[in-house]
């Protein structure tokens, strides 16, 4: 059963500052994604990242796959109120037709001013 | 906007009570998903309907059921609810056509409280 492991899970930081998150996952996989969730509403896509050593930025978010350690990383940086929000990574099984999302945990980022 | 809409938005019903969920997927997508989002359980995925088909079920209970129609929208019928039942409930659709094949595409979701 493939598990994914999202570390911290809450997360405090000044604005200015740079942090990263960790997902861990437990078994083979070819994809990974990151969402993003604010309070009450729906799940927004971040990033897809499809191989190794793949490495993604959007603004102050870079995201990066090692499949060989089966970790991804969502660096943040020089962080902004604006992006306090909750951060997800989902890993794919797939198979037989078959496609399905495992999430982690999620990271609560609250960025302060 | 994801393009994939949710009805309702809000649903309040009462214990032993059944439910329907509506999602209508992006244009052109053939695959939906259900997922139910608690705050002891997290994310978790419930079900895949491809082109009217089921392809993959994940922790969904035996109380749970859905379909796709023809004109590729589903539904996810919820019966003999529980309190345990109150819950986001996301859809989410994909399409092997585009360049990001098989990404997710999360509708707004339906909050149901069971009372």
């Amino acid at each position: 059963e493939l598990k994914v492991e999202q570390n911290p899970l809450f997360l405090s930081m000044q604005e200015g500052k740079n942090y990263t998150i960790y997902c861990n996952y437990s078994t083979t996989s070819d994809r990974l994604y990151w969402y993003r969730q604010d309070p009450g509403k729906s799940l927004e896509s971040l990033f897809v990242l499809l191989s190794n050593g793949a490495v993604k930025q959007e603004g102050r978010l870079m995201a990066s796959l090692d499949t060989k350690a089966r970790l991804s990383t969502l660096h943040i940086t020089a962080a902004v109120h604006d992006l306090s929000a909750t951060y997800f990574c989902a890993v794919v099984s797939s198979g037989a037709g078959s496609y399905q999302l495992t999430f982690g945990k999620g990271t609560k980022l609250s960025v302060i001013p | 906007d994801s393009g994939v809409t949710q009805t309702p938005k809000h649903l309040i019903t009462a214990t032993g009570q059944r439910v329907t969920l509506r999602c209508s997927p992006r244009s052109g997508d053939l695959s939906v998903y259900w997922y139910q989002q608690s705050l002891d359980q997290g994310l978790q995925f419930l079900i895949q309907y491809y082109n009217g088909e089921e392809r993959a079920k994940g922790n969904i209970l035996e109380r749970f059921s859905a379909q796709q129609f023809p004109d590729l929208h589903s539904e996810l019928n919820l019966s003999s609810l529980e309190l345990g039942d109150s819950a986001l409930y996301f859809c989410a659709s994909s399409s092997s056509q585009s360049l990001r094949v098989y990404e997710q595409y999360f509708g707004p979701g339906t909050r149901l409280t069971v009372t």
